[in-house]
């Protein structure tokens, strides 16, 4: 148990909608990173947010879009889904910039159809 | 970019053999972590190498780090049913901020 926890757990959408994902971060952690595992592939980073701004970002397209707020919760927005974007969305809290350290939560289930 | 190699892919084992997973990497890693994630489910953390040399044990599982070799190893001692899995092993990229994850290898231990 890391005590991040990530909402909802499974979510079917169709194609063009858009879709937002939650996660509440480990106590004490104001650092939270974002990653995409599709099926049968290791995760790839999408982005990082310390402090409600973003501070690093993969190689992923402007309709990936994050916010963290002041409780150092943060959500995962994605535009115009495709279907390509159906994969295991992985929340990530790490103990402090510069610190990759990272531990995760359960993930959530995105379908595009 | 960091790229993470791992191999093999696929290992199916039979129980009480002992086995090793290789991970190469291509650039200056500051750390090296093994993740072990069971199907439809999230990551958990094994071990965090932080130096050359480094070795870290938990019960049937070792793992090691050579930096000089950019090349982690996972050994797996008399094998059991439940370390079947599939096993990660991920560097720090050059911006200290991501982790490059390899591909992952997907170990089944048999009777």
């Amino acid at each position: 148990e890391t005590g991040v926890t990530q909402s909802p757990t499974h979510l079917i959408k169709t194609r063009g909608q858009q879709v937002t994902l939650r996660c509440s971060s480990q106590s004490g952690h104001n650092t939270v990173s974002w990653y995409q595992q599709a099926l049968g592939q290791g995760p790839q980073f999408i982005f990082q947010y310390y402090r409600e701004e973003e501070n690093g970002r993969g190689n992923f397209p402007p309709r990936f879009s994050g916010l963290q707020f002041p409780n150092y919760s943060s959500e995962l927005n994605v535009n115009a889904l495709e279907l390509d974007d159906s994969a295991l969305y992985l929340c990530a809290s790490n103990p402090g910039t510069g610190k990759t350290e990272a531990f995760f939560g359960q993930g959530t289930r995105l379908t595009v159809v | 970019e960091l790229k993470v190699e791992q191999n093999p892919l696929f290992l199916s084992m039979q129980e009480g053999k002992n086995y090793t997973i290789y991970c190469n990497y291509s650039t200056t890693s500051d750390r090296l972590y093994w993740y072990r994630q069971d199907p439809g489910k999230s990551l958990e953390s094994l071990f965090v190498l932080l130096s050359n040399g480094a070795v870290k044990q938990e019960g049937r599982l070792m793992a090691s780090l050579d930096t000089k070799a950019r090349l982690s190893t996972l050994h797996i001692t008399a094998a059991v049913h439940d370390l079947s899995a599939t096993y990660f092993c991920a560097g720090d990229s050059n911006s200290g901020y991501a982790l490059n994850f390899g591909k992952g290898t997907s170990l089944l231990v048999t009777p």
